[in-house]
């Protein structure tokens, strides 16, 4: 079975950084395509960064603040963030799937629960 | 980026209702569309993908098509459990966006 499950959101002041990890189990982690995607409260889905083996893309609401990162060996995805702000308060979730090879384009099959982060001083 | 516009942002109905959301492209996606079902605290749930293939384990009375720029979820029957937000989202790029979501509730 599939599972996704991310950690380290948190309470944290605006300019500081954080951390988020997601641990996948249940299939071949390194055969896939990450992303995170965040939900700010009564609000909808924002698409943040991707990863494959070969690169990693930004929304520009993040671009150059945020890094994602991931361990294949460890079956997990990072996603670094730095000068965190009031309107990155969201909910926080991985998602396997992405990107276009060949004449094929992958959708987010599996979502995490979700990590939440909170930007306040 | 590709913008992703869906309508109505709320639809009131009854419980064996026909129901239909659209979702509007700004350029060809061709089929690479996905259609997700969220509740309250929980993650979206995979609904659709490719515009019309169901998703293993969803039920048969939610339905996908279109291509290009011109979406439709139709629910045909509507069940209580199916009271939620609905979203559509593209695929075809890297930079993947989300409609703005459409809240089904109980008239």
């Amino acid at each position: 079975e599939v599972q996704l499950v991310e950690s380290g959101g948190g309470l944290v002041k605006p300019g500081e950084s954080l951390t988020l990890s997601c641990a996948a189990a249940g299939f071949t982690f390194s055969s896939y395509a990450m992303n995170w995607v965040r939900q700010a409260p009564g609000k909808g889905l924002e698409w943040v960064a991707f990863i494959s083996d070969a690169s990693n893309y930004y929304a520009d609401a993040v671009k150059g603040r945020v890094t994602i990162s991931r361990d294949n060996a460890q079956n997990s995805l990072y996603l670094q963030m730095n000068s965190l702000r009031a309107e990155d308060t969201a909910i926080y979730y991985c998602a396997r799937g992405g990107g276009c090879f060949g004449d094929t384009c992958y959708y987010p099959d599996y979502w995490g629960l979700g990590t939440l982060v909170t930007v306040s001083s | 980026d590709i913008q992703m516009t869906q309508s109505p942002s709320t639809l009131s109905a009854s419980v064996g209702d026909r129901v239909t959301i659209t979702c509007r492209a700004s350029q060809s996606i061709s089929s690479w569309l996905a259609w997700f079902q969220q509740k309250p605290g929980k993650a979206p749930r995979l609904l659709i993908y490719k515009a019309s293939n169901l998703q293993r384990g969803v039920p048969s009375r939610f339905s996908g098509s279109g291509s290009g720029t011109d979406f439709t979820l139709t629910i045909s029957s509507l069940q209580p459990d199916d009271f939620a937000t609905y979203y559509c989202q593209q695929y075809h790029s890297f930079s993947w966006t989300f409609g703005q979501g459409t809240k089904v509730e109980i008239k």
